[in-house]
């Protein structure tokens, strides 16, 4: 089956630290993998995504790359800033779906 | 990329009472969705809303409490019925949009506080 493991939070880092927050998943077939952002308040937007094998997926400073030897999706960003404070989901599409990890809450801390 | 808008964004209901969500996108989509996120949690699939059929229920949702109506390509409904304080939650109405690869894009959110 298709599930989602996520790296449990809640993530505090001070501004300009490095962040890396990882995502496993199980899939059948060759899904299509992404992150969401949620920020305070709003809905969940579309960071990034990559559709296939050592693709790698960036935004906003944000990058993962498609791993499937370890069927990895690990998000990292060199130096966060307090407005990157949100809740992260990673994804994956087998495609006509999305099953959700549990989300990981990243406060940065001036 | 697809603009979604629900209404409305929030309410306090009481117990008993239904919540009918409207979901508005701004472009024809052919899979629309409806999600729960209970406080603290991840998102969790409702239903798909087909047009012009029943819509598709996942495992622990029922048509009788979660009626979806889908009567076009743009447009759909969620009812909440007779709520009770479990059901307190943000649902959010979601579209899959293919731009060279399938990428699925959610609604601002209803959040519903049943007292």
């Amino acid at each position: 089956g298709n599930s989602v493991t996520q790296m449990e939070g809640p993530v505090t880092l001070s501004e300009e630290a490095f962040l890396t927050i990882n995502c496993t998943y199980t899939a059948t077939g060759y899904p299509s993998l992404f992150w969401y952002v949620q920020y305070p308040g709003e809905g969940l937007q579309l960071l990034l995504k990559a559709t296939k094998a050592d693709d790698k997926g960036s935004n906003k400073g944000f990058e993962a790359t498609y791993r499937k030897e370890t069927t990895s999706f690990h998000l990292e960003k060199g130096s966060v800033q307090v407005s990157d404070s949100a809740v992260y989901f990673c994804a994956l599409s087998p495609p006509d779906n999305l099953f959700f990890g549990t989300g990981t809450r990243l406060t940065v801390i001036p | 990329s697809a603009v979604i808008s629900q209404k409305p964004s929030r309410d306090i209901c009481q117990r008993g009472t239904s919540l009918t969500i409207q979901c508005q996108v701004d472009s024809q989509v052919t899979m629309m969705f409806w999600y729960r996120q209970q406080p603290g949690q991840s998102l969790t699939l409702i239903a798909t809303a087909n047009q012009g059929s029943e819509a598709t229920y996942e495992s622990g949702f029922v048509i009788d409490k979660f009626p979806i109506s889908r009567p076009n390509l743009t447009f759909s409904t969620l009812t909440v019925s007779n709520m009770s304080p479990e059901d307190s939650s943000i649902y959010l109405c979601s579209v899959l949009n293919w731009a060279g690869s399938y990428e699925q894009y959610f609604g601002p959110g209803t959040r519903l506080t049943v007292t």
